[in-house]
């Protein structure tokens, strides 16, 4: 079966620093792996997908992942933390292998807290 | 325009009452979908309508009932609900069914059951 885990519960990291966002994954076939971010009372917003190809892949918002097949990882990283990127990140992937029982399957989430 | 819309924002409801929520996208979009999240917790998949069909059912109890009425429009009747009903019902979209797309979201509505 297809699951991904977040193995941090919150993650804390001074304004200008580097973050990482972890997220491990158990899938048969080929990942399908996405990010999206939480806002507090607001929906779900995509942050970048892998697919297939690079394994570096750059989304919106300055973030990036990495797609490791070796560790089975898809981490969630940026250069230099906001305030503003705190936030609930959740690791998603994909669910099933036929059309029509397609489905993401989210990770528990991530708390991001950024400090000033 | 790649803007999900949620109405109402809140609800508060009894158990005896009907009420419907409504989502609208206007991205062209071929599937929508219904998701329910309780407090820190990840989305829950409910419904999946793909080209105006429901196409997957997540064992979600009578009392939700989906509806697609056209390509833009996704509704959830709501009716004796009780109060673990209580949660922000999600509603998204996304170019088709296949998960290689992504999915845009709405704000989501609040509803509480007393």
């Amino acid at each position: 079966a297809q699951s991904v885990a977040q193995p941090e519960d919150q993650v804390n990291v001074a304004e200008g620093n580097p973050l990482t966002v972890k997220c491990t994954y158990s899938v048969s076939g080929n990942p399908y792996l996405f990010w999206y971010v939480q806002y507090p009372n607001r929906g779900l917003q995509f942050l970048l997908k892998y697919i297939t190809g690079d394994n570096l892949v750059k989304g919106s918002y300055g973030f990036e992942a990495e797609f490791n097949k070796s560790q089975t990882s898809f981490h969630l990283k940026k250069p230099s933390a906001l305030v503003s990127d705190s936030a609930l990140y959740f690791c998603a992937v994909r669910g099933a292998l036929s059309y029509n029982t397609d489905k993401l399957i989210f990770g528990t989430g991530t708390r991001l807290q950024v400090f000033p | 325009d790649t803007e999900v819309t949620q109405t109402p924002k809140h609800l508060v409801m009894g158990m005896t009452n009907k009420k419907s929520l409504k989502c609208e996208q206007h991205m062209g979009h071929r599937a929508m979908y219904w998701y329910k999240q309780k407090a820190k917790k990840p989305p829950e998949l409910m419904f999946v309508y793909s080209y105006e069909k429901l196409s997957i059912n997540e064992s979600v109890p009578s009392r939700f009932s989906p509806e697609c009425p056209n390509s833009s429009l996704l509704n959830l009747h709501l009716h004796a609900l009780q109060p673990e009903d209580s949660a922000l019902y999600l509603c998204a979209s996304s170019q088709g069914q296949a998960v290689s797309y992504e999915q845009y979201f709405g704000p989501g509505t609040r509803l509480t059951v007393t």
